[in-house]
């Protein structure tokens, strides 16, 4: 069955950097665009960048523009979130989900499978 | 940007009572590309409705409609693992999550 298993998450000092990974199994991400979103300690779901099918495709949440670079390798059946010069509102735990509809190069499909999670908290 | 309101923030009900949830966009949804999930304390979000249907092995007490500004999941009759966290989502142009709407007992 589809899993999905986030990684790389971790207490770090403001300004620092993470690479967050998503490593897939039971489908190929090669078919699918994916996401991350993010959710801070008791607060809502807040969608954070997609990466589309054949990568060629990238957006982010204004917030994380210029500090956050998703990638994908296919080859490892894996997603990425390079997050850089993190800030105290960064903190929260960070979500891969795909997409429901394959060959997805931008919106229009809804998120069908999600991963557990990885924690970022961001405290000097 | 599209803004998701939802309401109300915390509904109070009784298993087998009736739960009507709304969302309220802040322009029109193109072609209604709006999708409903549940979050239960600890875990990630489940994807309820989406694509106008029910997700894969979402029970039919489970329905949502709407077209527009407005929708509404409605749960014809709570059942006890039905208390949760409901988020509706707009991915007709970006992607954007409403604040949420808690079920409780």
């Amino acid at each position: 069955q589809v899993q999905l298993v986030e990684s790389g998450g971790g207490v770090v000092q403001p300004g620092r950097s993470l690479r967050l990974s998503c490593e897939a199994s039971g489908f190929s991400i090669r078919s699918y665009g994916m996401h991350w979103v993010r959710q801070a300690p008791g607060k809502g779901l807040e969608w954070v960048s997609f990466i589309s099918h054949d990568g060629s495709n990238k957006y982010y949440v204004d917030s994380v523009k210029g500090r956050f670079t998703i990638s994908r390798d296919n080859s490892k059946n894996t997603l990425y979130l390079q997050v850089n010069s993190l800030r105290v509102e960064d903190t929260g735990m960070y979500y891969c989900a795909k997409d429901q509809s394959e060959y997805s190069n931008a919106w229009y499909s809804p998120f069908d499978s999600w991963g557990q999670g990885t924690l970022v908290t961001v405290s000097s | 940007d599209i803004v998701l309101t939802q309401s109300p923030g915390t509904l109070s009900l009784s298993p087998g009572e009736r739960a009507t949830l709304s969302c309220r966009a802040s322009q029109s949804v193109s072609s209604n590309y709006l999708a409903w999930y549940q979050q239960k304390p600890g875990q990630a979000p489940r994807l309820i409705y989406g694509a106008s249907s029910r997700a894969t092995g979402i029970p039919d007490r489970f329905s949502g409609s709407g077209s527009g500004t407005n929708f509404t999941l409605t749960i014809s009759r709570l059942e006890p693992e039905d208390f949760a966290v409901y988020y509706c989502q707009q991915y007709g142009n970006s992607w954007t999550f409403g604040q949420g709407t808690k079920v409780e007992v």
